[in-house]
């Protein structure tokens, strides 16, 4: 069964510095998704970033880049330029890409990313 | 502009009562899902549907039953709520791509459920 790991509970950063949050996966399985996504103190899931493990090429989403080593299992986040915006829980997440187990997510448990201004 | 909206968005029950909670998304979706989140356990999938009159088990099915007799809206009710219910629950869609694959794999939430039980 695949699982997702959230080695960091909570990071800090100062605003407008850099922080990765990492994240790391088991899977026997050659095609699937990777997800972060952010918890803002609202509550609302939102998706921050994506990532298909059969690109090479890793996710850029404006401040919000990925660094996806496959080989490695490992799926890390980079924000870059940290707001004050930027504080929540971010989630990663993994599904599988096989039609039969593509309905469900595989959750990490979370970091807590703090924004000191 | 709505996207998935969850009712009521706090309860406080009493052990034993009974209450369902309301998710209703406007974008069209087939796959819809219930989860709750507990510190230190993340989400876990408590029951899905991925169509209307279709529902199946997730990770913590127990002690809740689900409805999708809309394709709109997906229920879920807690027949005799108990303290181990105490979580809050987030209503997630999604839409079916082609040959029931979504490659983009997004899910779309609520704002989230919090409901304590006394």
């Amino acid at each position: 069964a695949q699982t997702v790991t959230q080695s960091q509970p909570e990071m800090s950063v100062q605003e407008a510095e850099t922080v990765t949050l990492s994240c790391t996966y088991d899977t026997s399985e050659s095609d699937y998704y990777l997800f972060w996504y952010k918890q803002p103190p609202s509550r609302q899931m939102i998706l921050v970033i994506r990532q298909e493990a059969y690109k090479q090429q890793n996710a850029t989403e404006n401040r919000f880049s990925v660094n996806f080593q496959k080989a490695a299992k490992s799926f890390s986040l980079k924000i870059s330029d940290s707001q004050l915006g930027d504080a929540a829980m971010y989630f990663c997440a993994y599904r599988s890409a096989n039609a039969g187990n593509n309905r469900k997510l595989i959750w990490g448990l979370g970091t807590s990313l703090a924004v000191n201004p | 502009n709505a996207g998935v909206t969850q009712t009521p968005k706090f309860r406080v029950l009493k052990t034993g009562q009974s209450m369902t909670l309301l998710c209703a998304q406007d974008m069209n979706h087939e796959y819809m899902y219930w989860y709750r989140q507990d510190p230190g356990m993340g989400l876990r999938l408590i029951h899905y549907s991925v169509g209307e009159g279709t529902t199946a088990k997730g990770e913590v099915p127990d002690g809740y039953n689900v409805s999708r007799l809309k394709k709109q809206n997906f229920l879920l009710g807690l027949e005799s709520a108990a303290p181990s219910q105490t979580s809050v629950y987030f209503c997630a869609s999604r839409p079916k791509g082609l040959a029931g694959v979504y490659v983009g794999g997004e899910l779309f939430f609520g704002e989230g459920s919090r409901l304590t039980v006394l």
